[in-house]
């Protein structure tokens, strides 16, 4: 059975920085394409970040140059460090995960990020 | 960026009825379309993936259909269970967008 387990959320200032955690087992993060999707209160969905298994990272232009993602193979958890928070960032963000060239099979139940002062 | 359009917003339906289900892309996604559930506070659940495939231990009462920029999902005979928001989702190419999403509620 795959679980994706995030940690990491909580509430943070402006400006601040958090890293988010995502602890995969039953599924390889390191061979299969892992992403971030978060979800702002009340609203849909947002894609954030991808990360192949080559190593290739991918990244909507709304945190691109704030947001890092990357991986601990021997882990097997994926991570997002996230800085220069805004208020825009409050969300909940979720792990997901897909087998190459298909769409996100595998969820985590997300974590909260609240940015505020 | 492709901006998918759901519609409508709201779907009022009643438990048995046929809900048809409209994603509309700004440009073609050659159908590298996917459909997801999502229930309150809970996360999305991958129901079909390339326009018409369902995903492992979906009903078949789900289905997917549509080409280029058009697409559709269709729940017939709707159980309690299938109440909820549906997004759209494209993978054609980066960024990975979502629609804003359909609420299925009960009538």
């Amino acid at each position: 059975e795959v679980q994706l387990v995030e940690s990491g959320g909580g509430l943070i200032q402006p400006g601040g920085s958090l890293r988010l955690s995502c602890a995969a087992s039953g599924f390889t993060v390191s061979t299969n394409y892992m992403s971030w999707v978060r979800q702002a209160p009340g609203k849909g969905l947002e894609w954030v970040s991808c990360l192949y298994g080559d190593g290739s990272a991918f990244y909507a232009d709304s945190v691109k140059g704030r947001f890092t993602i990357s991986r601990d193979n021997s882990e097997n958890t994926l991570f997002l460090q996230m800085n220069t928070l805004r208020a825009e960032d409050t969300a909940v963000y979720y792990c997901a995960g897909a087998t190459p060239g298909t769409f996100f099979q595998h969820w985590g139940q997300g974590t909260l990020v609240t940015v505020s002062s | 960026e492709i901006v998918l359009t759901q519609s409508p917003a709201t779907l009022s339906l009643s438990p048995g009825e046929r809900a048809t289900l409209s994603c509309r892309a700004s440009q073609s996604v050659s159908g590298y379309l996917a459909w997801y559930q999502q229930k309150p506070g809970q996360a999305p659940r991958l129901l079909i993936y390339e326009t018409s495939n369902r995903a492992t231990g979906i009903p078949a009462r789900f289905s997917g259909s549509g080409s280029g920029t058009d697409f559709a999902l269709t729940i017939s005979n709707l159980e309690p269970e299938d109440f909820a928001v549906y997004y759209c989702q494209q993978r054609r190419t980066w960024p990975l967008t979502f629609g804003g999403g359909t609420k299925v509620e009960i009538k």
